[in-house]
């Protein structure tokens, strides 16, 4: 059984504050990791796919980062806005089809 | 921008009915997925489908499971006989490239009663 870890569960932040949370996944057979954006209600949004060890993406104020040989990913978020409210899902992409995901970091931003 | 999309929003049925959840993926995918979220639970994959087949399924998708593409447009999941325990977010998910991203529906909330 895969075991992927987000940390923490939740977070409050104040507009403006800057955040970050943790992914934690297997570091044997590791193809790639994804990040999803998932608001109440709506579809998860894809925002990162990372394949490589030291990889770093961004995307606006949302950058991640990758270290697959300790198994861990970082998400960052810039200046925190309300709109940036939401559940942040990792997914561990191993050889195969499917994707193992984290339990999630929901995220509450107050204006 | 291209969207899958997933109907009903909401279903509810009895124990032991047969239930149907579509899905229509993005037009020029080829990777199709079901996954699935029971309340205060991770979300756990159900099944992916290529080329018309299964390419790999989870200890969860028993035989009361199955999945369809009846017409090259619509992506179904079936659950022949409803248990309690099947009360969850569906979400189909469609990709254009195997192990490339996932794109998400907004998932069909079933409650079996």
């Amino acid at each position: 059984i895969l075991n992927v870890e987000q940390s923490p569960q939740s977070l409050h932040v104040q507009e403006g504050d800057s955040t970050n949370f943790t992914c934690s996944f297997p570091s044997s057979n590791f193809y790639a990791l994804h990040w999803y954006r998932w608001e109440t209600a709506k579809s998860p949004e894809a925002l990162f796919v990372m394949t490589l060890n030291g990889d770093e993406k961004k995307k606006g104020r949302i950058s991640a980062t990758l270290n697959t040989k300790e198994g861990y990913s970082y998400l960052y978020i810039k200046g925190s806005q309300p709109e940036d409210s939401a559940t942040y899902l990792c997914a561990f992409h191993n050889a195969g089809n499917m994707l193992t995901f984290g339990g999630g970091t929901r995220l509450m931003v107050k204006p | 921008e291209p969207e899958v999309t997933q109907t009903p929003s909401h279903q509810v049925t009895q124990m032991g009915q047969e239930v149907i959840l579509r899905c229509v993926p993005i037009s020029n995918h080829l990777y199709f997925y079901w996954y699935r979220q029971i309340l205060g639970q991770k979300v756990e994959f159900l099944v992916s489908f290529y080329n018309n087949e299964i390419s790999e399924k989870s200890e969860i998708f028993d035989d009361q499971f199955s999945v369809e593409r009846p017409d090259g447009s619509n992506f179904t999941l079936k659950i022949r006989s409803t248990k309690l325990e099947d009360s969850a977010m569906y979400f189909c998910a469609s990709g254009e490239r195997q192990q490339e991203t996932q794109y998400f529906g907004p998932g069909t909330r079933l409650l079996v009663l």
